[in-house]
């Protein structure tokens, strides 16, 4: 299995930029995607392929890379931006999700 | 407008079989290219990807769970069916069932709330 590896957890002010790191095992062409997820609700998509913005999300977001390295964005970051993001490859067979970046405004 | 609901038990025993159902609005099964696809959450951890059916009637499992998995679709009733046989407490989670995205790409752009499932004896 494809194994994405990203930090536990991160904190930052709001107003500055954060940078999420996904790296993945093996190469997933530019077939990485991104979602956030606040506490009881369910995951919500940000970024799909890569680097491309979700309909109704935030310009605030962008995600790049490809191959096995891969970055969401968040620039400036706001105080409703406090969630767990994960991402998620569907190259390779199974698709398999990162185990999440905590994000904590300070 | 898209929508998605899950439905189940919410409680099980070990070793029985679960059945989820997710009902959908706003899309068709039916229409090319189109994908709903299952996940699971157990509290406080991280996704799993569990099964996709497709348009087509394609089907793919996670293989560390395929042979407890069967997908299933009734295109005419918008609904996308899960079971899982033999739970076992580890199957313990939030399922979630969410929609593959229309654009080439396999990702799901829109996912129901969820319904918790306890395996408890």
């Amino acid at each position: 299995d494809t194994v994405l590896t990203q930090s536990p957890a991160l904190a930052v002010s709001p107003g500055e930029r954060v940078s999420i790191s996904c790296r993945a095992s093996e190469g997933v062409n530019s077939y990485m995607h991104w979602y956030q997820q606040k506490p009881g609700q369910q995951p919500k998509l940000l970024i799909y392929k890569a680097s491309n913005l979700a309909s109704g999300v935030p310009a605030r977001f962008s995600g790049s890379g490809s191959g096995t390295d891969f970055t969401l964005t968040i620039d400036p970051v706001e105080a409703d931006d406090t969630a767990t993001y994960f991402c998620q490859q569907s190259w390779n067979d199974p698709w398999t999700f990162g185990g999440g970046t905590k994000l904590e405004l300070k | 407008q898209v929508t998605l609901k899950e439905s189940g038990p919410g409680i099980l025993q070990p070793s029985q079989t679960l059945s989820l159902t997710c009902t959908f609005s706003g899309f068709s099964l039916s229409t090319y290219g189109m994908g709903v696809g299952w996940i699971r959450q157990p509290s406080g951890k991280g996704l799993e990807w569990l099964a996709n059916i497709w348009w087509d009637d394609d089907k793919y499992y996670n293989p560390s769970l395929k042979n407890r998995l069967t997908i299933s679709k009734d295109t005419s009733n918008n609904q996308a069916f899960l079971k899982i046989t033999n739970v076992d407490t580890a199957d313990t989670a939030t399922y979630y069932c969410a929609r593959i995205g229309l654009g080439a790409g396999w990702y799901f752009d829109f996912w129901g709330p969820g319904t918790m499932v306890t395996v408890s004896s």
